[in-house]
């Protein structure tokens, strides 16, 4: 079946402005994840969905960043005036159960200017 | 928080050769080890995983082992093949409320052929 989804793959934007990421996660999966990874470094915990229960926003750098879930299935993350740090690849996971292994997408590379 | 910590940073190794990657965490209270490959550009995939009630899981030509007492993991690879290059991460977590990954700082391994 169709694996994590992440668009767009790539996106380029001008310091200050506002992106939005999305991902699609495996069908019936009710854990979502995100993770930013910075060049040439490992993966960074940055939000955590479970069904309908509260987020866990304990990864989140900054209040520029948020995350919702529609419906129990798409994410969205937000990032508002993006900074040059936020240059990285925003990878999004899901999985079965809060338990189960997590599925990466192929993530979304951001470079802010 | 945890921390994990991951050695070594490259590694180079003749085909056919052994390769070992040590990982160690900080929070006694994690149970849950994966192991993810990513090649270059791609997303990260889980090729093996353990959990604290175990100490050595293998997959063909992959281990992991793990020492809780000492609080480190290893990934083990025999028989090394030139597709086995890619990025090695390392990661824990404490598998209960949410299945958030801390990862180490990657491997990045070349196989000569």
């Amino acid at each position: 079946g169709a694996g994590v989804s992440q668009s767009p793959s790539n996106k380029v934007t001008e310091k200050g402005k506002d992106v939005e990421l999305r991902c699609d996660p495996i069908s019936g999966h009710t854990a979502l994840y995100w993770y930013r990874q910075s060049l040439g470094q490992g993966l960074e915990f940055l939000i955590y969905f479970q069904g309908n229960s509260a987020p866990d926003k304990s990864g989140l750098p900054s209040d520029r960043f948020s995350a919702e879930r529609t419906g129990g299935s798409v994410s969205t993350l937000t990032i508002q005036r993006t900074q040059q740090e936020d240059s990285a690849v925003y990878l999004c996971a899901s999985s079965p159960d809060p338990k189960g292994i997590q599925y990466f997408g192929a993530g979304t590379r951001l470079s802010v200017l | 928080g945890e921390n994990v910590e991951q050695h070594p940073s490259t590694l180079s190794v003749q085909e056919g050769d052994s390769a070992v990657i040590k990982c160690t965490y900080s929070d006694s209270a994690s149970n849950y080890f994966p192991w993810y490959k990513q090649e270059l550009g791609k997303r990260p995939q889980l090729i093996i995983d353990i959990r604290s009630n175990v100490g050595e899981k293998k997959d063909q030509r992959i281990a992991v082992t793990l020492n809780k007492t000492a609080k480190h993991f290893s990934l083990h690879i025999t028989e090394t093949q030139p597709e086995d290059s890619a990025v090695y991460f390392c990661a824990a977590s404490m598998g209960n409320a949410g299945n958030m990954l801390t990862f180490g700082g990657g491997t990045r391994l070349m196989v000569k052929p």
